[in-house]
């Protein structure tokens, strides 16, 4: 089955800075890569996805990388705000498997003000 | 608005206690998810369901089962609580037309964090 590993599984940055979150996947039939936000009592929320024909994405201060070749996948948050701080969770799929997904263990982001 | 509502946001239970945790989805999805997330343990599938009365065992589906009986409700059941399933739950659906498109996007409920003693 699919395997996703992410890293750091935490990261604190001032506020401004930016914020690289990196993750790993194992099946190269993946091809819908989301990316989670979780904030304190709430249940995780999709931020951006990308898919397997696209390399980049971006929306406002977010964007996402994905090299199929090497299988690996990147969250980049530039000029971050303290609002920015929650947990952030890579998953990987595919269109045929019933609508499941694995998960990253999550990067706790914290951005001091 | 998708909208996922779980039952409790906060259940303190006995081991030994049967434990019924609903979730209920208002978008006709097809698919429902029960996750069990634990700090460095990510999110880990327990079940899955794609169908009424359809259900597949995700990763960790021992000391539980789940019903699916309408469309918008997916019900986890621990049959009898133990101190390690102690964790946060996490409900998730998402449907077909949206699958199709190719989005695999899950709308997740807010959680409900148990409390075994």
């Amino acid at each position: 089955g699919e395997n996703v590993e992410q890293h750091p599984s935490t990261l604190s940055v001032q506020e401004g800075d930016s914020a690289v979150i990196k993750c790993t996947y194992s099946d190269s039939a993946s091809n819908y890569f989301p990316w989670y936000k979780q904030e304190l009592g709430k249940g995780p929320q999709l931020i951006i996805d990308i898919r397997s024909n696209v390399g980049e994405k971006k929306d406002q201060r977010i964007a996402v990388t994905l090299n199929k070749t090497a299988k690996h996948f990147s969250l980049h948050i530039t000029e971050t705000q303290p609002e920015d701080s929650a947990v952030y969770f890579c998953a990987a799929s595919r269109g045929t498997n019933a609508g499941k997904s694995t998960f990253g263990d999550g990067t706790t982001l914290t951005v001091k003000p | 608005d998708v909208k996922v509502t779980q039952s409790s946001r906060y259940l303190v239970k006995r081991t030994g206690e049967k434990v019924f945790l609903e979730c209920v989805q208002d978008m006709d999805h097809e698919n429902m998810f029960w996750y069990r997330q634990d700090p460095g343990l990510g999110l880990r599938l327990i079940y899955f369901s794609y169908d009424v009365k359809m259900k597949e065992k995700g990763d960790i589906p021992e000391g539980y089962s789940v019903s699916r009986e309408k469309k918008e409700r997916f019900s986890l059941i621990l049959e009898s609580a133990s101190t390690n399933q102690t964790s946060m739950y996490l409900c998730a659906s998402n449907g077909m037309r949206l699958l199709l498109s190719g989005n695999n996007e899950q709308f997740f409920g807010p959680g409900t964090r148990l409390t075994v003693l």
